[in-house]
């Protein structure tokens, strides 16, 4: 069975102050990690996706998280906070099981970026 | 490239009654997977719908039930509603061969049940 645990469901920053956005997650299988972002009354974008190779994957509007084994982690950063990342944020895990790929997701974090 | 799109935007259904919720797949995408997102919360998995046939269900009761059509859209109809079924239903399309893995979502359809 699959999980994730993101902690902190509200995280609040001041715009240009690095962003972290933490997720655990548990798989009994080498996982396929993601992260999704949602926006008031509309679905989910995925930012970055890590699946194999490289543990550090970047991924759109200048995001990027790190694949750590050991830690069970794969936690989302951002160097300087805009004011357009407020918005939801969420962590997913899957694996490829014959032609099923579903996503587990956790709670979500919701991200305010303070003036 | 046209993204997936869904229907209705909003819906307001009363408990017992069904509702039929539609889903058009990205181009070129044949697998098409249902999440249920309560306020809150994260989304969860439904099922999933690869060659008209469902391939995989989540922790669902048989009154959630879904069809793929031959073009890859897709349906679910929820039967005998609850209020608990309130939730933005979100449908994710992709390719069953394309090793990124990434599912494509839509905008999803916001059902209130009363």
């Amino acid at each position: 069975a699959q999980s994730v645990t993101q902690l902190g469901s509200h995280v609040s920053v001041s715009e240009g102050a690095l962003v972290l956005l933490r997720c655990n997650y548990s798989s009994s299988v080498p996982p396929y990690l993601f992260w999704y972002v949602q926006y008031p009354n509309q679905g989910l974008q995925l930012l970055l996706k890590y699946t194999t190779g490289a543990t550090l994957v970047k991924g759109i509007n200048g995001f990027e998280a790190e694949f750590k084994k050991s830690e069970t982690s794969f936690h989302l950063t951002k160097p300087s906070a805009h004011m357009s990342d407020a918005a939801e944020y969420f962590c997913a895990v899957s694996h490829s099981g014959g032609s099923n790929y579903k996503l587990t997701f956790g709670k979500g974090t919701l991200l305010t970026v303070n003036p | 490239e046209t993204g997936v799109t869904q229907s209705p935007t909003h819906l307001i259904k009363t408990r017992g009654q069904q509702v039929t919720l539609r889903c058009s797949s990205q181009s070129g995408h044949n697998t098409v997977s249902w999440y249920q997102q309560a306020l809150g919360q994260g989304p969860q998995f439904i099922f999933q719908y690869y060659r008209e046939e469902e391939n995989g269900r989540g922790n669902f009761p048989p009154r959630f039930s879904g069809l793929q059509f031959p073009n890859y859209s897709s349906e679910l109809n929820v039967n005998a509603l609850e209020l608990d079924d309130s939730a933005l239903y979100l449908c994710a399309s992709r390719r069953d061969r394309d090793v990124s893995y990434e599912q494509y979502f839509g905008p999803g359809t916001r059902l209130t049940v009363t």
